[in-house]
C-alpha cells in the first residue's frame, strides 16, 4: 500500500530536549516536505526536499533541521525544542515538485 | 502575508444540495492550483487540481473554477454528501515550485 509514514504520532516534551520526528515514503517519489498546521494559518511549508542530498528551505524553517540521505526517508530535527513549536506537524511526498502531494498521517507535537 | 485565503471558515450545506468552496489569491504568478480534503486525525489528501491555462477542471461530484482575472478559484461539490464533512484547504503553487496553502475551511453536511 502506497503510504507516508511518519513517527512518533504523538510526543510530549519539554523546552530543549532535541528531538527527531521520522518520515518515510514507498512510493519512490523525488519531492518530500514537511508542513505545520496552525489554526488560522493552515498548513505551512518548514523544509522541502527534490530529491537526496539536495533541500532548501520553507516559509518557517526557523529552528528545525532536516536530511535526506535517502530518497524514501526525510526526518525533521528539532535541535531545541521551544513551545512555539507546538502544533501539528505533517509530512508529504510527491512525483514531481509540488505536484499531488501525499500526507503522512500527522504528528501532534506539544512542548512544555 | 497571506496570499491564498479562505475567507470563510466554516460552512454548512443540507445533504443534497450544493456546495460551494471559494477562495482567493494575491500573486498572479501562481500557475497550478489545488485543493485538499482533510479529514480529522488523518493526513489531508488531494481532491481536484487545475491548471491556470483552464477555468474549469470537473471530477466527478468536485468541479473546481479557475477566475484568473479575479485571482479567485472555487470547489463545487454537487450533491453534497454528510461524508463530504471535512476541513478543506485550497493550495496554489508558485516560485520556487512552492506550494502555499489557505487557512482552511470546515464544510458540514447535513443529513
Amino acid at each position: 500500500e502506497a503510504q507516508v509514514t511518519q513517527n512518533p504520532r504523538y510526543l510530549i516534551t519539554v523546552t530543549g530536549k532535541k528531538l527527531t520526528v521520522t518520515c518515510s515514503q514507498n512510493m519512490n517519489h523525488e519531492y518530500m516536505s514537511w508542513y505545520r498546521q496552525d489554526p488560522g494559518l493552515g498548513l505551512r511549508q518548514i523544509y522541502y526536499s527534490m530529491n537526496v542530498e539536495v533541500t532548501d528551505k520553507g516559509d518557517v524553517p526557523e529552528g528545525y533541521k532536516v536530511s535526506r540521505k535517502e530518497k524514501r526517508n526525510f526526518p525533521l530535527i528539532l535541535e531545541s525544542p521551544s513551545p512555539n513549536q507546538t502544533s501539528l506537524y505533517f509530512c508529504a511526498s510527491s512525483v514531481w515538485v509540488a505536484g499531488e502531494l501525499f500526507f503522512g498521517e500527522g504528528s501532534r507535537l506539544t512542548v512544555l | 502575508d497571506q496570499q491564498v485565503k479562505q475567507n470563510s471558515p466554516s460552512l454548512s450545506v443540507q445533504e443534497g444540495r450544493i456546495s460551494i468552496l471559494n477562495c482567493d489569491y494575491t500573486n498572479s504568478m501562481f500557475d497550478y492550483f489545488l485543493w485538499y480534503k482533510k479529514y480529522p486525525a488523518e493526513g489531508p489528501t488531494f481532491l481536484i487540481s487545475i491548471s491556470s491555462i483552464k477555468d474549469k477542471n470537473e471530477d466527478g461530484r468536485f468541479t473546481v473554477f479557475l477566475n484568473k482575472s479575479a485571482k479567485h478559484l472555487s470547489l463545487h461539490i454537487v450533491p453534497s454528501q454528510p461524508g463530504d464533512s471535512a476541513v478543506y484547504f485550497c493550495a496554489a503553487r508558485g516560485y520556487g515550485n512552492k506550494l502555499v496553502f489557505g487557512a482552511g475551511t470546515i464544510l458540514r453536511v447535513k443529513s
